[in-house]
């Protein structure tokens, strides 16, 4: 168990729909990563939090956006759902405790689009 | 920009054989390197990394890397293989960004693991 917490698991949808992903990362983590893992395009960064702030972007569409709350917690929001956004998300923490550089991955949201 | 580059889809072995699945690199300065293991429907967990000191560096579930500055590699390794640890492994390299230590993970594109009993 990393720590990491995503919900839902498992998230089916219909073509422009809206959905929203969460996570908690883990205890004391100030970062918040997100990715994209498809069949095709491997595993993408989409974007980073640190402490509330956004930090670096990716390639995120336009209708994805994404934001960390003061309690650490992040939500990614996808937009104007296509099926080519069908794929595994996932959210990812680091801090400054250890600091020793790794990322501790949840178990991913897996979003099906129709 | 930084990159790493995994060239094989995909690597067969037969249990109790060594295996090896290859990564190199490109960074602008020095590279902080990992390796991290994806079972099938779960998340990515982390094997091990190259920060700085020793080239070889010991891992989790008995997997060991060597890091090779002159041929900008970061093999993974491991002496004996199981079948359990069959998966998907992606190589990746930090993006260095800003001040501190919270720079993106950059991934390979994976490499599947297949142990044949």
């Amino acid at each position: 168990d990393s720590g990491v917490t995503q919900t839902p698991k498992h998230l089916i949808t219909a073509t422009g729909q809206r959905v929203t992903l969460r996570c908690s990362p883990r205890s004391g983590d100030l970062s918040v990563y997100w990715y994209q893992q498809s069949l095709d395009q491997g595993l993408q960064f989409l974007i980073q939090y640190y402490n509330g702030e956004e930090r670096a972007k990716g390639n995120i569409l336009e209708r994805f956006s994404a934001q960390q709350f003061p309690d650490l917690h992040s939500e990614l929001n996808l937009s104007s759902l296509e099926l080519g956004d069908s794929a595994l998300y996932f959210c990812a923490s680091s801090g400054v405790r250890g600091n020793t550089g790794e990322l501790f991955f949840g178990e991913g949201s897996r979003l099906t689009v129709l | 920009a930084q990159s790493v580059a995994q060239p094989e889809d995909q690597v067969n072995v037969a249990e109790g054989n060594p295996l090896t699945m290859k990564c190199t690199y490109s960074v602008s300065g020095n590279p902080y390197l990992f390796w991290y293991v994806q079972y099938p429907n779960r998340g990515l967990q982390f094997l091990l990394k190259y920060i700085t000191g020793d080239n070889l560096v010991k891992g989790s579930y008995g997997f060991e890397a060597e890091f090779n500055k002159s041929q900008t590699s970061f093999h993974l390794k491991k002496p004996s293989a199981l079948v359990s640890d069959s998966a998907l492994y992606f190589c990746a390299v930090r993006d260095l960004i800003g001040s501190g230590n919270t720079g993106k993970l950059i991934f390979g594109q994976g490499t599947t693991l297949q142990v044949k009993p």
